[in-house]
């Protein structure tokens, strides 16, 4: 089984602190992906990495920055957390399944910014 | 327009019916679909893929309607563990995948 793991359930951080949040996998996939998901606006996609060292801006991508320094490894960092970041953040790693790449998602950090 | 809409519910069904959800899509161009579960405070997982030709899984059958741009999601003998919510997501021929903010399903004794 793929197994997605992220380095927090729950985060409290406060206004202007550094954030990472760490996303690990051992499927070997090279794709992998960062989402928040707030009520009503569904999952928005904010980064994403194709590779060691690649990174691809999503939908949203103001206010965070992420690192790929190994393949199993995918971080998302905000440099300043501010209150509108308070959300549920969703790593995946993408890989094939049957004949279609699928998306097999990490447990979730959900993150609160006073 | 959204890219991908879905009704958000809830559907409030008992158990043992039958209940159909519909989405639609706008980018004419998509090529791959599929439905993903969420449960509650859980991470999405993927339900099935939907193809061209239609695809069924035990008690759940996918549907996808290119000339009028929606996937549909039927969900037969609904179980009380069917409750979830719904997630529609689209590839619009691209290198990411589209959400749907999703349809949550009660199912009640």
């Amino acid at each position: 089984d793929v197994k997605v793991t992220q380095s927090s359930r729950y985060l409290v951080k406060r206004t202007g602190e550094k954030v990472f949040l760490e996303c690990v996998q051992d499927m070997d996939h090279e794709n992998m992906f960062w989402y928040r998901q707030d009520p009503g606006l569904g999952l928005r996609l904010i980064y994403f990495s194709y590779d060691v060292k690649m990174k691809e801006k999503g939908d949203i991508p103001e206010g965070y920055s992420v690192s790929r320094e190994k393949k199993e490894r995918f971080s998302l960092i905000l440099e300043s957390a501010s209150t509108n970041q308070t959300s549920m953040y969703l790593c995946a790693s993408e890989g094939l399944a049957g004949e279609s790449l699928e998306q097999f998602f990490g447990p979730g950090t959900r993150l609160t910014v006073l | 327009r959204k890219e991908v809409e879905q009704d958000p519910g809830p559907f409030n069904v008992p158990e043992g019916a039958t209940v159909a959800f519909n989405c639609t899509y706008s980018n004419s161009a998509s090529q791959s679909f599929f439905w993903y579960r969420q449960d509650c405070r859980k991470e999405p997982k993927l339900l099935m893929s939907v193809y061209s030709s239609g695809n069924e899984d035990g008690r759940f059958t996918a549907q996808l309607n290119r000339a009028s741009q929606y996937i549909s999601l039927l969900i037969r003998d609904s179980k009380l563990s069917d409750s979830a919510t719904y997630l529609c997501v689209v590839n619009p021929n691209t290198d990411k995948l589209i959400f749907g903010t999703g349809t949550r399903l009660q199912v009640f004794p």
